[in-house]
């Protein structure tokens, strides 16, 4: 079965460094997610996208990150200067289509020095 | 705004024994809705999916869920639980119309018990 894959599994950063989570969709899938779950929390939403641009951030998703599809394959979540609140676990998800299931790699674990 | 509940936060049960976690979401429509379980150090794999017709869903593992709009619910059902369901579960909502995002429940940790 298809699967979604996410490199690396642990990510160690010190703060203030640029970090680069990669993430490979489901090939057939046209939509393409962040979402990140804090220790002992609940996993929340960062962006959506679609078409090769942003179709919806939530507001955790500020100036500090950014999403690319640099190819046909990968999809990227740069955070840009890292904060000790950014250590969490990140999972990128992918669907089909709008609505439909997402399914989610099985998460890069980013912790921040 | 859309938004789901969890209440039970942790969970025994024996083996064998059967199994029913609760999920209650507030969404103003007819709303799709899912079970993801995460395995320790695993991601979020779907259990199952609700977007319309027959309220009962049948999923993978053996797990069930019955969709209540009279209750706002969404509870996940198992028979006899087996050692290896030992997960968090987590229910969550996918408002439709324009927007992509799933809304989580802040999950139930379930442990068997042999």
């Amino acid at each position: 079965e298809p699967e979604v894959t996410q490199t690396p599994s642990h990510q160690v950063t010190q703060m203030g460094q640029e970090v680069i989570l990669r993430c490979v969709p489901i090939s057939n899938h046209l939509y393409f997610y962040w979402y990140r779950q804090i220790l002992g929390q609940k996993v929340e939403f960062l962006v959506s996208f679609y078409n090769n641009e942003i179709s919806e951030k939530s507001e955790i998703f500020d100036d500090q990150f950014s999403v690319e599809r640099p190819d046909g394959s990968n999809f990227t979540l740069k955070i840009r200067s890292t904060k000790l609140e950014d250590s969490a676990m990140y999972f990128c998800a992918s669907s089909e289509g709008q609505g439909q299931p997402q399914h989610f790699g099985d998460g890069t674990r980013l912790s921040i020095l | 705004a859309q938004s789901v509940t969890q209440p039970d936060i942790h969970i025994t049960v024996s083996e064998g024994a059967s199994l029913e976690l609760r999920c209650n979401y507030s969404y103003g429509a007819t709303p799709y809705l899912f079970w993801y379980v995460q395995s320790p150090g695993q991601g979020l794999q779907l259990l199952l999916k609700y977007f319309s017709g027959d309220t009962l869903v049948q999923g993978i593992k053996g797990f069930e869920a019955e969709f209540k709009r009279s209750q706002s619910s969404f509870n996940l059902r198992k028979p006899s639980v087996h050692w290896s369901d030992a997960a968090e579960y987590f229910c969550a909502v996918h408002g439709g119309g324009a927007t992509n995002k799933l809304i989580f429940g802040t999950g139930t940790l379930l442990a068997v018990q042999p």
